[in-house]
This record gives C-alpha cells, sequence and structure tokens, in this order.
C-alpha cells in the first residue's frame, strides 16, 4: 500500500497570507489527524476528522482549519498567516482494529513565512 | 491528562554497543505507548506500540522496547546501535483515540 502523502512538500509564503496543504491517507484509513512540529513548541495536535467530520481539536486560534472529502482526502488551511506559524506540518492517518489504532505519518509540509 | 517525558535530549552512543532511549509515562488507566523515529527531513516513522501483555515489544528495524509499570518507563532498546540509526526518537501517548501526545524527542547520535 502506498502511504500518506502530502502535497506540496515545501512552501514560503508571506504574512498575512493564506495557505491550504493537502493530505491522502492510506487506501482504507478514514480517520486523518494534523500535527504542527515547531523547534519550540515541539509536537502538537491540530486536529482530527473521520467520515468528513471534526471530532477533535487541539488549541489553536480559528485561522488554523480543515475539512475532509468523502475520499478520506484532508486539507488544512491557515488563514492570515503569522512568523511563528512557520512549522513542519504532519498528517497522520489510522484505521482500527479492535482496541488498536496506530497512526502512519506522511513526509510533512514544511512551510516558511517570511 | 496522559503524558510523557524524555529526559534526554541527546544520546551519544558508539557502533555496535547497545542502546536506550528513556521515556516515562503518566496515564490513567492502561496505557498506549508508541514509539516513532523521524530522520532529518522526513515524517514520523511508527517504530513499536505496547497495548497490553508482554512487557517487552519488538518492533521495526531491531528496535524494542521494554514496559515496566513499577517504575512508570517505557524505554527503547537496540543490542547493537548502527550508524545509520542516527535520528531523532519520539515516545507517545494517545490523549484521546487518534490524538497523540509526544515526548519531547530524543536526539540519537550513532558514533562510528
Amino acid at each position: 500500500k502506498a502511504g500518506v502523502t502530502q502535497t506540496p512538500r515545501y512552501l514560503i509564503k508571506t504574512r498575512g497570507q493564506q495557505v491550504t496543504l493537502s493530505c491522502s491517507p492510506i487506501s482504507g484509513h478514514r480517520s486523518v489527524s494534523w500535527y504542527q512540529q515547531t523547534p519550540g513548541q515541539g509536537l502538537q495536535f491540530l486536529f482530527e476528522y473521520f467520515s468528513e467530520t471534526q471530532r477533535n481539536k487541539g488549541n489553536f486560534p480559528g485561522r488554523f482549519s480543515g475539512r475532509q472529502f468523502s475520499n478520506s482526502r484532508s486539507e488544512m488551511n491557515v488563514s492570515t498567516l503569522e512568523l511563528g506559524d512557520s512549522a513542519l506540518y504532519l498528517c497522520a492517518s489510522s484505521f482500527r482494529t479492535g482496541r488498536e489504532e496506530t497512526q502512519y505519518f506522511g513526509p510533512g509540509t514544511r512551510l516558511l513565512v517570511l | 491528562a496522559q503524558s510523557v517525558a524524555q529526559p534526554e535530549d541527546q544520546v551519544n552512543v558508539a557502533e555496535g554497543n547497545p542502546l536506550t532511549v528513556k521515556c516515562t509515562y503518566s496515564v490513567s488507566g492502561n496505557p498506549y505507548l508508541f514509539w516513532y523515529v523521524q530522520y532529518p527531513n522526513r515524517g514520523l516513522q511508527f517504530l513499536l506500540k505496547y497495548i497490553t501483555g508482554d512487557n517487552l515489544v519488538k518492533g521495526s528495524y531491531g528496535f524494542e522496547a521494554e514496559f515496566n509499570k513499577s517504575q512508570t518507563s517505557f524505554h527503547l532498546k537496540k543490542p547493537s546501535a548502527l550508524v545509520s540509526d542516527s535520528a531523532l526518537y519520539f515516545c507517545a501517548v494517545p490523549r484521546q483515540p487518534r490524538q497523540l501526545t509526544f515526548g519531547s524527542g530524543t536526539q540519537l547520535t550513532v558514533l562510528p
């Protein structure tokens, strides 16, 4: 099976702009989660989608939003970009079997805000 | 609240020697614990997980982890380190299903 794919891999934006990142989960996986990784804050959970519904949300401002499509692909959007939004954005997909649910991560999108 | 801690920012070990990357946890109920590895400019790769059962969990690339309930630890180990094992290692616990809380990460450097 192909792994989780994320596009684009690298992105440079300026303050005030908005950006959309895309994630395609592993085939058959219906849950997609997004994380932000920065040197200062480490790995932080953004939100999680299942069957086109947001089920959990981390402690991030409303400028961060997402959605999931019927084919389980997901996008996240950041509006009014700030310098502090520069980070590696990771997407993970998972599939529940019994009590087990392991998240598999994509390669990430590295966003630089100038 | 579910949390994990990685007490060492950096671990150096000589190639061929055993390696240990430490993780302690604080969870309510039965813990589900994970280890992930991140190579430069890459995403996280799943190594292994503890759900229940045997305290010694075997994972990918020859790694294993020892679950110790009395010490609330879940240390990652490998009997013989390779230079290619040099990477950033994270332990993690689910705060909720599909919402992982990660440790701060440990940079492992294997010296040739």
